[in-house]
């Protein structure tokens, strides 16, 4: 099972917008809806900002939204602030052995 | 407030054992799916292993069916990883989670991964 194919970096500047992309299959991404999305600070654990394609849980920033096209996700960041910088990464249920598949993740930078 | 604890992980040599733990707090682990994640140092997120629902059922990673073991002690509200025939491959922070494929109730359905603990660094190597 490959892993989810992700940028491995993004960058923007403070209030700028910028979009991860999340590239599977229809095993995996495109042929179900549990796509979630983490943010992992440097020496931290991962931290849930997106599940089921589009939904935030309680207490992360709306600046934090996703969505789906065919195979591809997608997490999209609004307002770039600097506590955004850090690592990304998108995880979907798959069908094959292995019940999950992560993204390889993108480091996103605050210029 | 749903917590995770991890501990266990150490130094071990090729071919060894370790087991590791994960207490739970604010959520009793039978009523909920609960999985292993890894991450290499400097790597990205691996999937593990997952037990779920009443039943405990258990699903594995390919990279880990044979060596890991993944279990519950109910009264301890704890989980465990029982590796054997450890790698170097395998050296890794080992997170647990709140979350996973789950077929409680009938149907099945997969929760996202929330929380995490701050996960415990098992090394491999000679």
């Amino acid at each position: 099972q490959s892993a989810l194919t992700q940028p491995a970096s993004v960058s923007g500047s403070p209030g700028q917008s910028i979009t991860i992309s999340c590239t599977g299959t229809s095993s995996d991404v495109g042929g179900y809806n549990y796509v979630s999305w983490y943010q992992q600070h440097p020496g931290k654990a991962p931290k849930l900002i997106i599940y089921a394609i589009r939904n935030r849980p309680s207490g992360v920033s709306n600046r934090f939204s996703g969505s789906k096209s065919g195979n591809t996700a997608s997490l999209t960041i609004s307002g770039l602030q600097a506590e955004d910088e850090a690592d990304y990464y998108c995880s979907s249920y798959t069908i094959s052995n292995n019940l999950y598949v992560f993204g390889t993740g993108t480091k996103v930078t605050v210029l | 407030e749903v917590q995770l604890l991890e501990s266990g992980g150490g130094l071990v040599q090729p071919g060894g054992s370790l087991r590791l733990s994960c207490v739970a707090s604010g959520f009793t682990i039978t009523n909920y799916a609960v999985t292993w994640v890894r991450q290499a140092p400097g790597k990205g997120l691996d999937w593990v292993s997952v037990i779920s629902d009443s039943a405990g059922r258990t699903y594995y990673a390919d990279s880990v069916k044979g060596r890991f073991t993944i279990s519950r002690d109910t009264s301890k509200n704890t989980l465990y990883l029982e590796m054997n025939g450890l790698r170097a491959e395998d050296t890794a922070v080992y997170y647990c989670a709140k979350g996973g494929w789950d077929c409680s109730g009938g149907s099945c359905y997969s929760s996202p991964f929330d929380p995490w603990g701050q996960g415990t660094l098992v090394t491999v190597s000679s």
